[in-house]
């Protein structure tokens, strides 16, 4: 059974970083892209960064230069690395895995519960 | 502003069938494939309909996808109170070398 366990989610001050952790079973990370998707209080889902299984990684224009996405093969974890937080950076984050590459296909067959990330002072 | 455009909201009786419309552009649906996705508050989101209409095994065939041009739209028949959440359609968007998502649509079943 695919399972999906984020963690490491909690309350910063504007500035400041979380790294956050999402741990798999019943698949390994590096044979499926991975990503982030996020969603703010009161908004939709929004896509935030993506590890393809070759190494290519992806974000999302209102994260880069700001976030870092990872993975740790033999762990089976993809990593969310998170600086300069910004009150608007409050969200649930989901991990969740893709379908198999295809030119042009982004899909999310498996996902987390999420874990809550608040920026706040 | 959200990259995809889905209606706000939709309702339709118990038993009727609902349609969804998820408008992008060239960057996205129009050269990309399309998935849907069912939300429900504090739940993870579960995918629907991936490559424009393709259903996972465990989706029953009451939930249908198609695309035509840069618009996509997901369809429910035999609709049911537990449809009630949150629908999204995404796509990969080639000119922002990312995943977009549209606003979301909320189903309410009356």
């Amino acid at each position: 059974e695919v399972q999906l366990v984020e963690s490491g989610g909690g309350l910063v001050q504007p500035g400041g970083s979380l790294r956050l952790s999402c741990a798999a079973s019943g698949f390994t990370v590096s044979s499926n892209y991975m990503s982030w998707v996020r969603q703010a209080p009161g908004q939709g889902l929004e896509w935030v960064s993506v590890i393809y299984s070759g190494g290519s990684t992806y974000y999302a224009d209102s994260v880069k230069g700001r976030f870092t996405i990872s993975r740790h093969n033999s762990e089976n974890m993809v990593f969310l690395q998170m600086d300069s937080l910004r009150a608007e950076d409050t969200a649930v984050y989901y991990c969740a895995r893709g379908g198999p590459w295809a030119r042009g296909s982004l899909y999310f067959v498996h996902w987390g519960q999420g874990t809550q990330v608040t920026v706040s002072s | 502003q959200s990259v995809l455009t889905q209606p706000p909201s939709v309702s339709a009786a118990p038993g009727q069938k609902v349609t969804i419309s998820c408008s992008g552009s060239s960057a996205n649906i129009g050269n990309n494939y399309v998935a849907w996705y069912q939300h429900l508050p504090g739940t993870a989101p579960k995918l629907l309909i991936y490559d424009n209409d393709k259903r996972p095994s465990a989706i029953p065939d009451r939930f249908s996808g198609s695309k035509s041009g840069t618009s996509a739209t997901l369809g429910i028949t035999g609709l049911q109170t537990g449809d009630e959440a949150d629908y999204y359609c995404g796509t990969w968007d080639s000119s922002l070398s990312g995943g977009v998502f549209g606003g979301g649509t909320k189903l309410t079943v009356l």
